[in-house]
This record gives C-alpha cells, structure tokens and sequence, in this order.
C-alpha cells in the first residue's frame, strides 16, 4: 500500500511569483487536505477536497487555490508569494466517509521557502 | 468552530521517567481527538484516537491518553519514556465523522534526555 507522497520535497522561490506543490493520496483514499505549517507551529488547515469539489476552507486568501483530479490526487497553487508563505505544506488524505474513523494520513510535506 | 490548547510548548525529562502532555480542547459539539507524533523533516503520524467508548485509548508503544468530557482535556501520558520518543506531539480535534476541518495545537516538544 502507497502512501500519501508529495512533491518537491523542497522548494526555493523569490517574492511575487507562483508556486504548485502536488500530493498522491493513500490507495483508496478519495479526500485530500492541505495543511499550512511554519516553523515552531501546528499544521493550519488550508482547504479540503473531496470528489473534485472544494469541501471547507480554514482563514487562507484567494491566492490559495487547489485542485483534485479523477484519481484523487491533488495540488496546491499560491499565487503572489510572501515572505510568510515560508513553511512546511502538508497534504493529507483520508477514506470515504462510509469508512471515515476521522483520520487523517500524511505525506512528508513540502519545504517552502520565499526570498 | 473546535480549538485546541497544549498547554507546553517544551518538555524536557529524563529517559524512563514519566511523562504528560497537556491538552485542552473546546467545542460546542461532540468530538473525535487525536495525538499526532512528527520526528524531524518528516510529517505527521497518528499516535492514538478517541472516537467514542472507553475514555482511555492505548498506542501500540506505550502511550496513552484520556478522554475528559467535564474538564474538555486528552492529555497523553507514558510511564516510562525512552531517547527515541524525542518528538514533537500534536493533539487535534474534529468533528465526528468530519474530518474537512481538523484543528492542531501548537505542539508540545518532548525531549526525552540520557
């Protein structure tokens, strides 16, 4: 069974431009959420989607847009970078509600840093 | 909305000693909690759950945690730690059977010294 994985592992961008950091949920899991962590904090919910459709939203601007696509998986877009999007971004999955024990299973995120 | 306090943002305590970490949540309805563990440069992993029944739920390597209606606490405990629970802990709450918000605390650092 494969994992929830991310990529890149890391990344390096400048103020002002655009990043897309993508995510492969767990083998059949059809929920993807994605989560905002800086340093010395707990991960903030960014959004969740589920079936292709955005399924709840935490205190993020418009500027953070995501994706899923047919096979579950997901991407996380931020456009206009600032110097406090510098984080690590987690994606997490999870089973269909039918099977849902409230879990959620994360990658190893994606370390990004803006100059 | 749900919210979690840990009430330690560090831990420090000598290997085999006991240890708790505090956690405090607040929600106007029912809840699922859990304690996640994050090593270095990696994500998170679940520790332990509660979801419903017995108050006190048990991981597969020694912690636990109980689940406290009246005083809206999950502190997790372990009698006897070791050098390799040196960690970051995270309690977090959700909503039953919806998982589309889930909320962290800030995290408590466990270092567990020789």
């Amino acid at each position: 069974e494969t994992g929830v994985t991310q990529s890149p592992t890391h990344l390096i961008k400048t103020r002002g431009q655009q990043v897309t950091l993508r995510c492969s949920s767990q083998s059949g899991h059809n929920t993807v959420s994605w989560y905002q962590q800086a340093l010395g904090q707990g991960p903030q919910f960014i959004f969740q989607y589920y079936r292709e459709e955005e399924n709840g939203r935490g205190n993020f601007p418009p500027r953070f847009s995501g994706l899923q696509f047919p096979n579950y998986s997901s991407e996380l877009n931020v456009n206009a970078l600032e110097l406090d999007d510098s984080a690590l971004y987690l994606c997490a999955s999870s089973l269909p509600t039918s099977e849902n024990t409230g879990e959620l299973f994360f990658g190893e995120g994606s370390r990004l840093t803006v100059l | 909305a749900q919210s979690v306090t840990q009430l330690d943002s560090q831990v420090p305590v000598f290997e085999e000693a006991p240890v708790e970490l505090r956690c405090n949540y607040s929600s106007s309805v029912s809840v699922y909690l859990f304690w996640y563990v994050q090593y270095p440069n990696q994500g998170l992993q679940l520790l332990l759950k509660y979801l419903s029944g017995s108050t006190l739920v048990e991981s597969i390597n020694g912690f636990e945690a109980e689940f406290n209606k009246s005083q809206t606490s999950f502190h997790l405990r372990k009698p006897s730690v070791h050098i390799s629970d040196t960690a970051e802990y995270f309690c977090a709450v959700s909503r039953p059977y919806n998982n589309n918000d889930m909320r962290f605390g800030a995290g408590t650092r466990l270092t567990v010294k020789p």
